[in-house]
C-alpha cells in the first residue's frame, strides 16, 4: 500500500484530455512538500515529467501540466497521443517516515 | 549528456549478497546526491536509499535498513549498493538516479537503465 494513492488505470482516446490524481496526507503533500511526476514507457526507465508541482523539464511537451492543492495533486495530459501510453508515478517526501522519499503506486494510461 | 550505467545484477540465492554499481558521466558527480530505487516485476517504484554529496549522510527505506548499504567513490564517479541477506521479495529491477536536493522534497532528474536482481533458489 503506497503512501501516495493513484488510480491504477485511466484511459482516453487520441486527442482527449485525461487527469491522473495523486492523494497524500498531512505528513506529505499536506505538509507543503512538493510533488513530482515521472513517466515510464514499457521497457524503459522512468523519466522526470514534472518537478516541483508544475514545472516541465526541457523537452517535455506543454500537453503535460500538473498542479497541487492541499493533500492532492493532479497530472493533466491534453491532446492525448499514442506515445503517451505509459505508467505515471507521483513522488514526494513524507516527514513521518524514516525513509522519507515516497512514490505513488502508479497509474497505467491506456490510449484507446 | 548525463549518463548513469548500472551493473552487478544477476541471480542470487536467498540469504546471499550482491553489490550493484552505478557509474556516472556527463556531470559533476560530486555536486549531487544519488539514490537507488527499485521496481519489482509488474509493480511500482520503491525508493531504497540515498547518499549525500559528502558521503556523510545516508538514508534508507525500512524495507532494506540493516541489510543494504549505499556508498560512493568520488574518484570513480560511482555509487554502490551492497545488498546482504537477500530475500525473494528483493527481486526487482534496480535503478540508480541522480537526486536533486530541494528543500520541499527532493526528486530524481536522471535515471539509469536499470539492472535486474533475481533472488531465487
Amino acid at each position: 500500500q503506497s503512501v501516495l494513492t493513484q488510480p491504477p488505470s485511466v484511459s482516453g482516446a487520441p486527442g482527449q484530455r485525461v487527469t491522473i490524481s495523486c492523494t497524500g496526507s498531512s505528513s506529505n503533500l499536506g505538509a507543503d512538500y512538493d510533488v513530482h511526476w515521472y513517466q515510464q514507457v514499457p521497457g524503459a526507465a522512468p523519466k522526470l515529467l514534472i518537478y516541483i508541482n508544475d514545472n516541465r523539464p526541457s523537452g517535455v511537451p506543454d500537453r503535460f501540466s500538473a498542479s497541487k492543492s492541499g493533500t492532492s495533486a493532479s497530472l493533466v495530459i491534453t491532446g492525448l497521443q499514442a506515445e503517451d501510453e505509459a505508467h505515471y508515478f507521483c513522488q514526494s517526501y513524507d516527514r513521518s517516515l524514516s525513509g522519507p522519499l515516497i512514490f505513488g503506486g502508479g497509474t497505467k494510461l491506456t490510449v484507446l | 549528456q548525463v549518463q548513469l550505467v548500472e551493473s552487478g545484477g544477476g541471480l542470487v540465492k536467498p540469504g546471499g549478497s550482491l553489490r550493484l554499481s552505478c557509474e556516472a558521466s556527463g556531470f559533476i558527480f560530486s555536486d549531487y546526491y544519488m539514490s537507488w530505487i527499485r521496481q519489482a516485476p509488474g509493480k511500482g517504484l520503491e525508493w531504497l536509499s540515498y547518499i549525500s554529496i559528502t558521503r556523510s549522510f545516508t538514508s534508507y527505506a525500512d524495507s532494506v535498513k540493516g541489510r543494504f548499504t549505499i556508498s560512493r567513490d568520488i574518484a570513480k564517479n560511482s555509487v554502490y549498493l551492497q545488498m546482504n541477506n537477500l530475500r525473494a521479495e528483493d527481486t526487482a529491477v534496480y535503478y540508480c538516479a541522480r537526486q536533486i536536493y530541494h528543500d520541499a522534497g527532493d526528486y530524481f532528474d536522471f535515471w539509469g537503465q536499470g539492472v535486474l536482481v533475481t533472488v531465487s533458489s
